[in-house]
């Protein structure tokens, strides 16, 4: 897995709103993918391991899915609130050591 | 609690200088990894250990070196030869790829990261 990409880089919702944005891989050697949420001045927490084409996790608000035949997931805030703010990253593995980092997608959720 | 400490939070080097960054786990994880992030990139690779005594470059290891002495403890030093050092750098941990079956598997843990800058 060589290309990650995230779209978008950011976004601005108003609390509120309903919002998605996606995690684009290759779909070869796929073996997990996760998400990680990055407040400012704190570590990556991490919110889903997904590793079944198919697969749909929920945690709240927040909800994933995974495309493993075609290289993506999207990640679903549902009413969104101002501690959502933060950074979505996604990360894929082939089941090495090595994760590939996206760029992450900056959500802001406004009052 | 279980988590991962890295010190300092902020530090500055001058030209030709050494310095050294801290990470420590108490999570009983054999994996540790170092990550580098520049403005509008994603996180990359520096080094990474799955054991200890032992470690592995990663994509962007130059001008970097590290040791594994203890299972807590996973050290980056940031030498003179790096001649873009400031970045932010994250420390993370992780049940080694080894441990884990299809179905069964655990993210990386990560540190509050360190600032480093030139002066």
């Amino acid at each position: 897995i060589l290309n990650v990409e995230q779209s978008p880089q950011s976004l601005h919702v108003q609390e509120g709103d309903s919002t998605n944005f996606t995690c684009s891989f290759p779909s070869s050697n796929f073996y997990a993918l996760h998400w990680y949420r990055w407040e400012t001045a704190k570590s990556p927490e991490a919110l889903f391991v997904m590793t079944l084409n198919g697969d749909e996790k929920k945690k709240g608000r927040i909800s994933a899915t995974l495309n493993t035949k075609e290289g993506y997931s999207y990640l679903y805030i549902k009413g969104s609130q101002p501690e959502d703010s933060a950074t979505y990253l996604c990360a894929p593995t082939s089941g090495t050591y090595k994760y590939i980092f996206g760029t992450g997608t900056r959500l802001k959720v406004l009052a | 609690d279980g988590g991962i400490t890295q010190s300092p939070k902020y530090l500055f080097r001058k030209e030709g200088q050494n310095v050294t960054l801290s990470c420590e786990q108490n999570l009983n994880h054999d994996a540790m990894y170092w990550y580098r992030q520049d403005p509008g990139q994603g996180l990359r690779l520096i080094y990474y250990s799955q054991i200890v005594n032992d470690f592995q470059k990663g994509d962007i290891a130059e001008g970097y070196s590290v040791s594994r002495e203890k299972k807590e403890s996973f050290p980056l030093t940031v030498t003179s030869a790096q001649k873009n050092p400031t970045a932010f750098y994250l420390c993370a941990s992780s049940i080694p790829m080894w441990d884990r079956s299809p179905g069964s598997n655990q993210p990386q843990h990560f540190g509050d990261g360190t600032r480093l800058s030139i002066l």
